[in-house]
């Protein structure tokens, strides 16, 4: 079972430099989130996908673009690095339901420095 | 908007005694639900418990509880009978449902570092 899939686990960057971060999962979960963890500033999410086909803004989406190329795959493009988005970034996915426990499937974690 | 709040940044708490981490949340949204995950020093996020607004009891895993106090807008964490491999991170976090569809944020806490002492 590898549930949610992240690449890479680790990369560091030049300033200016762009970068994908690849997620996917086989749960057939519905919905998918990119989140950010900063020291002494918990998880914050930067974009989701509620379901195939539809993106939307979370706290901190400047800097960031994602695509949900279909329902298993969520990816993160940083188009110009800059050094305040290093970071460790988490793709997670739910079902999704719009009411009760949707308990977030996380995925290992990419820890990205930008330079 | 939503908001969780932990106030404490770091606990230590002697193995096998109880410990409460607090948190506490803000929503205007009629109906919402409530997490608590653990992240150990390895770094994946593992879910502990889940508290509905409207469950009528509270929730409980195994060793860990949900202390959810409604009208205080508080759901704090209980593990019992602390060991070793508590000591970790964990965050709150908080779903609101709603009818203009943002059901599917989930807001997290900055987190409360955990340390059991042997």
């Amino acid at each position: 079972n590898a549930g949610v899939t992240q690449t890479p686990k680790f990369q560091v960057l030049k300033t200016g430099q762009s970068m994908t971060l690849q997620c996917a999962q086989d749960m057939n979960h519905n919905s998918m989130y990119w989140y950010r963890q900063d020291p002494g500033m918990g998880l914050r999410l930067i974009y989701y996908s509620a379901s195939e086909g539809t993106t939307d803004k979370g706290e901190v989406p400047n800097g960031y673009n994602v695509s949900r190329l279909n329902k298993r795959e969520f990816s993160l493009r940083l188009e110009s690095a800059a050094p305040s988005q290093t970071s460790v970034y988490f793709c997670a996915s739910t079902f999704g339901q719009p009411s009760g426990a949707n308990v977030l499937t996380f995925g290992a974690g990419s820890r990205l420095t930008v330079l | 908007a939503q908001k969780i709040t932990q106030t404490q940044p770091g606990m230590f708490v002697q193995e096998k005694e109880a410990v409460t981490l607090d948190c506490t949340y803000d929503t205007s949204d009629p109906s919402y639900g409530l997490f608590w995950y653990k992240q150990p020093s390895s770094g994946e996020m593992i879910f502990l418990i889940y508290q509905g607004s409207y469950d009528q009891q509270n929730a409980t895993e195994g060793r860990y509880s949900l202390n959810f106090q409604k009208a205080r807008k508080s759901a704090n964490l209980v593990i019992s009978a602390s060991q070793l491999g508590d000591s970790a991170m964990y965050f709150c976090a908080m779903r609101g449902y709603n009818s203009g569809g943002s059901n599917y944020k989930l807001t997290f806490g900055k987190g409360t570092l955990l340390t059991v002492n042997p």
